[in-house]
């Protein structure tokens, strides 16, 4: 079935520390993936896409995410997290012949001092 | 460039009855999606449209519906409103149906059913 998994519910991270969120989906293509940026009260914000070329891809915020083919993941990444970071992020997938975002659950990052 | 909007912020209604949420999609944009966030959960898709007509569906009961007006904006309507149907309701709007389109969204509609 396809999906799109985010294994880490909630993160707690130190300020000024570097920040990793998991995603990984199954789908039998490649899909366009996307993470998205979610403060309390707010609507989703996006922060990067990949569709394709360099796996590497910079996003907004100063952050960033790999793909990775051969694990089914798309990984978020920031060096040094800011105490603006505390938020609900969502790793989310998009197919060519499909016309909706499919999401993950959300990983919570909470920002201590 | 004016974002998407969303009317009501906050809404409360009683089960049984029916909500209409509003959406005002972007300039320059055709495609508006709706989806459902429950608490703690990610979106989940409710229906597109695209130039007036719904263009996909996701696993909603026919009770939600929804209209698309010559300038793109948006309603989701909720008939027999049920306490499963307290979320937050995003809409998004996109300038065309696939995939890859990047989707915009508002900051979202807060339906508590009481």
């Amino acid at each position: 079935a396809q999906s799109v998994t985010q294994p880490d519910i909630h993160i707690t991270v130190s300020e000024g520390a570097s920040l990793e969120l998991r995603c990984n989906y199954s789908y039998g293509a490649t899909p366009y993936l996307f993470w998205y940026v979610q403060s309390p009260g707010q609507g989703l914000q996006l922060l990067l896409k990949y569709f394709s070329g360099d796996t590497l891809v910079q996003g907004i915020k100063g952050f960033e995410a790999e793909f990775k083919r051969s694990q089914s993941s798309f990984n978020l990444r920031k060096p040094s997290v800011h105490w603006s970071d505390a938020a609900e992020y969502f790793c989310a997938v998009g197919l060519s012949n499909d016309y909706k975002l499919s999401f993950g659950a959300g990983t919570t990052v909470t920002v201590r001092a | 460039e004016t974002g998407v909007t969303q009317s009501p912020t906050h809404l409360i209604k009683t089960r049984g009855q029916q909500v209409t949420l509003r959406c005002s999609s972007q300039s320059g944009h055709n495609t508006v999606s709706w989806y459902q966030q429950a608490l703690g959960q990610g979106p989940q898709f409710i229906f597109q449209y695209y130039r007036e007509e719904e263009n996909g569906r996701g696993n909603f009961p026919p009770r939600f519906s929804g209209l698309q007006f010559p300038n793109y904006s948006s309603e989701l309507n909720v008939n027999a409103l049920e306490l499963d149907d307290s979320a937050l309701y995003l809409c998004a709007s996109s300038t065309g149906t696939g995939g890859f389109y990047e989707q915009y969204f508002g900051p979202g509609t807060r339906l508590t059913v009481t």
